[in-house]
């Protein structure tokens, strides 16, 4: 199952520079999008939606940034801490109907944010 | 801030026999879901449960799971013959489902081994 696809398996940045993650799904009735961030031996944590109405949305240091026509989308981290490395896992649910669930997941980013 | 909750941490039992899996979702959340991670997998959805019956489940969850919602606060997953292959982090997760809000909120997981 490949509909949500992130292509790169790790991501190394410099404390205070900009992080950003990609994300790329296959299935056009997706029409949510989030993103989560994964510690060890933790549970996944909600950090940002978007719906397929808007192409951008902002919460603090992350922006989310959505792209339907190239059914791309990304998480910008400005600036980014060392707190924030771990893993980033970008999800698709096809919202509407009963399918209130069934979030896809992708395969994970490990964001490493160096001092 | 509430959050979903998890018993046992970590399961360790012999395959063939029956396991339960509980969860205390978010007070006022009224959709619950299961997922599991495979080391070195994708997060997948098992099931969604909203209303006290199932709304979805995937291919993965065949007869040999069920889900329940005994009382007011508890959302179990059973596996009635655990076989090798059900080795995963399974995690519960809830969320309140309002127009134009998905969010799905997760607990710490319950690492089952299989032996």
């Amino acid at each position: 199952d490949q509909q949500v696809k992130q292509n790169s398996p790790s991501l190394s940045v410099q404390e205070g520079r900009i992080s950003i993650l990609n994300c790329d799904y296959t299935n056009s009735m997706f029409d949510y999008f989030l993103w989560y961030k994964k510690y060890p031996a933790e549970g996944p944590t909600f950090l940002i939606s978007i719906s397929s109405i808007k192409d951008k949305n902002e919460d603090g240091r992350f922006t989310v940034f959505l792209n339907k026509s190239a059914k791309h989308l990304s998480l910008h981290i400005v600036p980014s801490q060392p707190g924030d490395s771990a893993v980033y896992f970008c999800a698709a649910s096809g919202a509407g109907g009963t399918s209130y669930g069934k979030l896809t997941f992708g395969q994970g980013t490990i964001l490493t944010v160096h001092p | 801030e509430p959050e979903v909750t998890q018993t046992p941490s970590h399961q360790v039992t012999q395959m063939g026999q029956e396991v339960i899996l509980r969860c205390v979702p978010i007070s006022n959340h009224l959709y619950f879901y299961w997922y599991r991670q495979i080391l070195g997998q994708k997060v997948e959805f098992l099931v969604s449960f909203y209303n006290n019956e199932i709304s979805e489940k995937s291919e993965i969850f065949d007869d040999q799971f069920s889900v329940e919602r005994p009382d007011g606060s508890n959302f179990t997953l059973k596996i009635r013959s655990t076989k090798l292959e059900d080795s995963a982090m399974y995690f519960c997760a809830s969320s309140v489902v309002v127009l134009g809000s998905y969010e799905q909120y997760f607990g710490p997981g319950t690492r089952l081994t299989v032996t």
